[in-house]
């Protein structure tokens, strides 16, 4: 079965970080691009970040470009997100989602349930 | 930057009727374009990608198309399972990444 398996989330004070991680099973993880993907309470989907296959290209929205940086181990089929410089409105469940393809920028066809951040003083 | 527009915000309708949701691009990017459906709860799921094509498992009532910069989801005969949430999504290229319209809400009538 394939799946993705979020954790990492927590209440963090504004300022700090967090570090997302993914555990990725039932497919061939080195074969897919990757993105997280937050939704913040009662709003819509906002595309965090994304990485190809290789893990050699990156992409990040305007709103977190500088503060946060998307990685993936083959070795351990993950996928991770370190969070630094954390605000109130970083407040969101962050899915870990699987392109369809070898590039993020095409869109996502399998995705995990969340892990919460709260960014909160 | 790119923005999609969708619309209606919502749409009510009954089980059985046809649904036509609209998402509209402020520039072209080809036929980059996606639907996914979410439910109070749930993950979204995908539906369409590249405009035309059916997720795998995806019955065939959801269709989608397009002409220019406007993308078109229908849903050919609601079944009490399709009340949901409704996000297009367009690729961007320079910088790369994925942008989600505001989504659509389909309620019951």
């Amino acid at each position: 079965e394939v799946q993705l398996v979020e954790s990492g989330g927590n209440v963090v004070r504004p300022g700090g970080s967090l570090r997302l991680s993914c555990a990725a099973s039932g497919f061939s993880f080195d074969d897919y691009a990757m993105s997280w993907v937050r939704q913040a309470p009662g709003k819509g989907l906002e595309w965090v970040s994304g990485i190809n296959w290789d893990g050699r290209d990156t992409g990040y929205a305007d709103s977190v470009k500088g503060r946060f940086t998307i990685s993936r181990d083959s070795a351990r089929n993950s996928l991770y997100l370190q969070m630094n410089s954390l605000r109130a409105e970083d407040t969101a469940l962050y899915y870990c989602a699987r392109a369809w393809v070898r590039y993020f920028d095409r869109g996502m066809d399998v995705w995990g349930q969340g892990t919460t951040v709260t960014v909160s003083s | 930057e790119i923005v999609l527009t969708q619309s209606p915000a919502s749409l009510s309708l009954s089980p059985g009727e046809r649904a036509t949701l609209s998402c509209r691009a402020s520039q072209s990017v080809g036929s980059y374009l996606a639907w996914y459906q979410q439910k109070p709860g749930q993950a979204p799921r995908l539906l369409i990608y590249d405009a035309s094509n059916r997720a795998t498992g995806i019955p065939a009532r959801f269709s989608g198309s397009e002409s220019g910069t406007d993308f078109t989801l229908t849903i050919s005969s609601l079944e009490p399972e399709d009340f949901a949430i409704y996000y297009c999504q367009q690729r961007s290229i320079r910088p790369p990444g994925l942008t989600f319209g505001g989504g659509t809400k389909v309620e019951i009538k």
